[in-house]
């Protein structure tokens, strides 16, 4: 199955810089991958995704780079700010839609988080 | 708009005994699928229901179930709880499939098992 790497599980930043998160996934056929950020005691909330025909994204501070070939993306946050602290998650989904059917066949994998305190 | 709400937001059980959780999707939402996460294996996709109708599901044993009404509240169930059930409990609703569609995630229900 999918296996979905994320690094660093840690990253401190001093308020301003930039912060990267990488991730690595295992199956070639997943094409969505999107970036969760979860704050203290709330749900993940989706802040960014790109799909695999595109190879960046941005909105505002926040950027994600997909290279199929070496099957990595990556979570770029420029200007990070105090409330930018949070986990984020990236995830990895491989999926093909039935509408015939009306069912789904579609695997979602997380990565294992990655912890981000930006410092005053 | 609400966002997606989830009852009990804590709770306390002992091993064996069973538990039920509930999720209210957005208004307009069909797709209502269910995750656990805990500090060791992340978040893991349980299974999702679309239209009262199971759609997906993950690599969760049989004491794990689900199910969703014709206003697409969804509720999950675990019976014969264990130690290591202890957990996040996130739903997420969405207006299509989870696959093809952005989700939304509610606050969770934490589970402590004893």
């Amino acid at each position: 199955g999918e296996n979905v790497e994320q690094h660093p599980s840690t990253l401190s930043v001093q308020e301003g810089d930039s912060a990267v998160i990488k991730c690595t996934y295992s199956d070639s056929a997943s094409n969505y991958f999107p970036w969760y950020k979860q704050e203290l005691g709330k749900g993940p909330q989706l802040i960014i995704d790109i799909r695999s025909n595109v190879g960046e994204k941005k909105d505002q501070r926040i950027a994600v780079t997909l290279n199929k070939t070496a099957k990595h993306f990556s979570l770029h946050i420029t200007e990070t700010q105090p409330e930018d602290s949070a986990v984020y998650f990236c995830a990895a989904i491989k999926g093909l839609l039935n509408s015939a059917s009306g069912g789904s066949n579609y695997k979602l994998t997380f990565g294992k988080g990655t912890l981000l305190t930006v410092n005053p | 708009k609400a966002g997606v709400t989830q009852t009990p937001r804590y709770l306390i059980k002992t091993r064996g005994q069973q538990v039920t959780l509930s999720c209210s999707p957005i208004s307009g939402h069909r797709s209502v699928s269910w995750y656990q996460q805990t500090p060791g294996q992340g978040l893991q996709f349980l299974f999702e229901y679309f239209s009262e109708t199971q759609r997906n599901k993950g690599n969760f044993p049989g004491r794990f179930s689900g199910r969703q009404f014709s206003n697409s509240r969804s509720e999950m169930n675990v019976s014969t709880l264990e130690l290591g059930d202890s957990a996040l409990y996130l739903c997420a609703s969405s207006r299509g499939l989870a696959g093809s569609d952005t989700q939304y995630f509610g606050p969770g229900t934490r589970l402590t098992v004893l």
